[in-house]
């Protein structure tokens, strides 16, 4: 159980065009959704935190109107990097968790490349 | 504010070898402590955890003990395969604050050969 499916795995686009990453809590119901950017040989940094139905927290330095996030369900939560730039070009990677205190289950990352 | 210390590697082994990654915490009150796995192109799956002094997580060989008095939650394998070459990553969620926060040490990465 507890499985978190994130797609796509790997996108490669063009600098300026917008990439929507999905995070999926297959067999359960996740209140809250985390995102994570992990860059090369480092570790894991937490971008933003999003609780079904309402607005996401971001982390300080993290922009607000450049990763957009939605969550929108219990199941799903979406990350968009608006005019994508080469320099967002890093491995994100979602968890979802069912409620405070429970732990967080990880997505396999998506590898998004900006050219 | 709370942090986690780990060795950094990369630490390469031989099939069958001892293994020690050392993590120290600094943390208010009593956080729960965690290793993490991140096998090649994948995302992070928990291995182990404790959540409070003196508790052993365990798991798949790896074991982990939470303690308080030197505030470090070391994962130790006795016999290391291949398929355990993969990045491994000490993790704290910090007991007060409400923050959901999960906070990663560095990542150590462990390559095994046969």
């Amino acid at each position: 159980g507890a499985v978190v499916s994130q797609h796509p795995s790997w996108v490669i686009c063009k600098s300026g065009t917008s990439v929507k990453i999905e995070c999926r809590s297959l067999d359960f119901q996740a209140t809250t959704m985390f995102w994570y950017r992990q860059f090369p040989k480092q570790s894991l940094m937490l971008m933003a935190t999003s609780n079904e139905g309402s607005k996401a927290t971001y982390e300080q330095g993290v922009e607000k109107d450049k990763f957009l996030i939605n969550h929108a369900s219990l199941t799903l939560s979406t990350l968009t990097v608006t005019s994508a730039h080469p320099e967002d070009s890093s491995f994100y990677i979602c968890s979802a968790r069912r409620g405070y205190g429970q732990p967080q289950h990880f997505g396999d990352g998506t590898r998004l490349s900006i050219l | 504010g709370d942090s986690v210390t780990q060795m950094e590697g990369p630490v390469t082994l031989s099939e069958e070898a001892f293994l020690t990654i050392n993590c120290t915490y600094t943390a208010t009150g009593y956080p729960s402590l965690f290793w993490y796995v991140q096998y090649p192109g994948e995302g992070l799956q928990l291995l182990l955890k404790a959540t409070k002094a003196d508790d052993k997580g365990s798991n798949k060989g790896f074991e982990a003990t939470y303690r308080k008095e030197t505030t470090s939650f070391h994962l130790e394998k006795g016999s290391v395969q291949v398929s355990d070459s993969a990045v491994y990553f000490c993790a704290l969620h910090p007991s007060q604050g409400g923050s959901e926060k999960l906070v990663f040490g560095k990542g150590m990465k462990l390559t095994v050969n046969p």
